[in-house]
C-alpha cells in the first residue's frame, strides 16, 4: 500500500533554514509527480509547490518562491523541500502528497496519498 | 490566481440525511476540480477528482457535480464518521493549485 512519511519538522528561528524529507513506499515512485501542501495552526491547506516525475518540471507558489525548494532523489524514493530564510508565516504542518496521474497520462492533477505531516515552527 | 469560495462555511445536518456542499471558481476550471475530506489531526483524504470520479475506496454516498465554475458534493444518507471538514481543490490553471477555505459539516 501506499505509504507516505514525512520528517525534518521542528522549531527554527526566523530567517534559518530547514530540510524536510517525504519518504515513499507502495508505488513506484519515479513513475508520479508529487506535491508539498501545508496547513497553518486552525487555518485551511495551502499548496507550496510540486515536481514532475523526473524532477525537471518544478512549481512553487509565490509564497514560497525563491525560499523554497523542491527536489526528490529517485534512487532513495525520497522527496525534498530545503526551506531557506524562514518566516513566521511559515509555521504549518507540512504533508507531501503524491500526484493522482503518472508520467504516461501527461496530466498533472490532486494529491491522491497524503502524508501524516511533520509541523515546522518557526519562532524567536 | 483562481479563488475557490465554499458555502456555507458550516453545515449542521443531522444523521442519515443528506448534504450538499458547494464550490464556486473566480474562473472556470473546466472539470479540474477535487474534493478531500479531512478530520481532525488527520491528513486530508482525497473523495473526488474530475468534478466527479470517487478516489479508489471512496464509498457511493459520496458524490460530486458540476464543471466550469459550480461544483457541489453530496453527501446522502450521513454516517458518523461524515462529520468532518471538507476542501475543494482546482487544478485546471496553476500554479498555484488552489483551495477553497473549508466547509465544516457537523451534527445537527
Amino acid at each position: 500500500q501506499v505509504q507516505l512519511v514525512e520528517s525534518g519538522g521542528g522549531v527554527v528561528q526566523p530567517g534559518r533554514s530547514l530540510r524536510l524529507s517525504c519518504a515513499a513506499s507502495g508505488f513506484t515512485f519515479s513513475y508520479y509527480g508529487m506535491h508539498w501542501v501545508r496547513q497553518a495552526p486552525g487555518k485551511g491547506l495551502e499548496w507550496v509547490a510540486i515536481i514532475s516525475y523526473d524532477g525537471s518540471d518544478k512549481y512553487y507558489a509565490d509564497s514560497v518562491k525563491g525560499r523554497f525548494t523542491i527536489s526528490r532523489d529517485t534512487s532513495k524514493n525520497t522527496l525534498f523541500l530545503q526551506m531557506n530564510s524562514l518566516r513566521a508565516e511559515d509555521t504549518a504542518v507540512y504533508y507531501c502528497a503524491k500526484d493522482l496521474y503518472n508520467f504516461g497520462s501527461g496530466n498533472w492533477g490532486p494529491g491522491d496519498y497524503w502524508g501524516q505531516g511533520t509541523l515546522v515552527t518557526v519562532s524567536s | 490566481e483562481i479563488v475557490m469560495t465554499q458555502s456555507p462555511a458550516t453545515l449542521s445536518v443531522s444523521p442519515g440525511e443528506r448534504a450538499t456542499l458547494s464550490c464556486r471558481a473566480s474562473q472556470s476550471v473546466s472539470s479540474n476540480l477535487a474534493w478531500y475530506q479531512q478530520k481532525p489531526g488527520r491528513a486530508p483524504r482525497l473523495l473526488i477528482y474530475g468534478a466527479s470520479t470517487r478516489a479508489t475506496g471512496i464509498p457511493a454516498r459520496f458524490s460530486g457535480s458540476g464543471s466550469g465554475t459550480e461544483f457541489t458534493l453530496t453527501v446522502s444518507s450521513l454516517q458518523s464518521e461524515d462529520f468532518a471538514l471538507y476542501y475543494c481543490q482546482q487544478y485546471n490553471n496553476w500554479p498555484p493549485y488552489t483551495f477553497g477555505q473549508g466547509t465544516k459539516l457537523e451534527i445537527k
